[in-house]
């Protein structure tokens, strides 16, 4: 069983609407982080969380420490939003590799 | 500049080569990895170098060898590879003080294929 589970695994918008992708994890964690992988393979952080919520621009992080669970939200979505969502777990602090979920293949259509 | 850069960005190697992957920042970070990414699954912990000193080695095979000559360089030297270790091979960085997590900046990576 991974560490770290996401859904939904493939989802499917169109413009506009508001997204949300879950994040649960079973152990315990020094962040959870969210991160976003376009087609080709770059990897960008958008959100390191330890508690509570995170907002950039159109996209919101939250995590509940006590019920070990995290969701990525993005509001107004646009198709240059569609890619890959992955959560992932810091196990310690300091140089500690990231485990992580399966990721979400998130489409928007136009 | 929040730029981590890998070369080469495509490599082909046989079975009996010897060849090398090179990450490079220049953030001051003192943390940098190594993950694989087989298609359409989550990338995988190999290395962990924090301080210039392996800290973490998740059982990778002898055959990937880490190498962290200074605290800006990240090498992966590869010899003796099986087709299965094709993948997308992906470099990372971040801070290292214990106690505190850090962000991660990712590579573009290297797609890797063994023939």
């Amino acid at each position: 069983k991974n560490e770290v589970e996401q859904s939904p695994q493939n989802l499917t918008a169109q413009e506009g609407e508001f997204i949300t992708i879950n994040c649960s994890y079973s152990v315990g964690i020094s962040a959870l982080h969210w991160l976003q992988q376009h087609p080709g393979g770059g990897i960008v952080s958008l959100f390191m969380l330890s508690s509570g919520k995170k907002k950039h621009g159109r996209l919101i992080a939250t995590i509940n420490i006590q019920e070990k669970h995290s969701s990525l939200h993005i509001t107004a979505s646009h198709p240059r939003d569609s890619a890959v969502y992955i959560c992932a777990r810091g196990l310690g602090g300091g140089a500690d590799g990231l485990t992580f979920g399966k990721g979400t293949h998130l489409i928007i259509q136009p | 500049d929040t730029e981590v850069t890998q070369t080469p960005k495509h490599l082909v190697m046989g079975m009996t080569n010897k060849k090398s992957l090179k990450c490079e920042q220049h953030m001051g970070h003192r943390a940098m990895y190594w993950y694989k990414q087989k298609a359409k699954k989550p990338p995988e912990l190999m290395f962990v170098y924090s301080y210039e000193k392996l800290s973490i080695n998740e059982s990778v095979p002898s055959r990937f060898s880490p190498e962290c000559p200074n605290s800006s360089l990240l090498n992966l030297h590869l010899h003796a590879l099986q087709p299965e270790d094709s993948a997308l091979y992906l470099c990372a960085s971040s801070g290292a003080g214990t106690g505190f997590p850090y962000e991660q900046y990712f590579g573009p990576g290297t797609r890797l294929t063994v023939t």
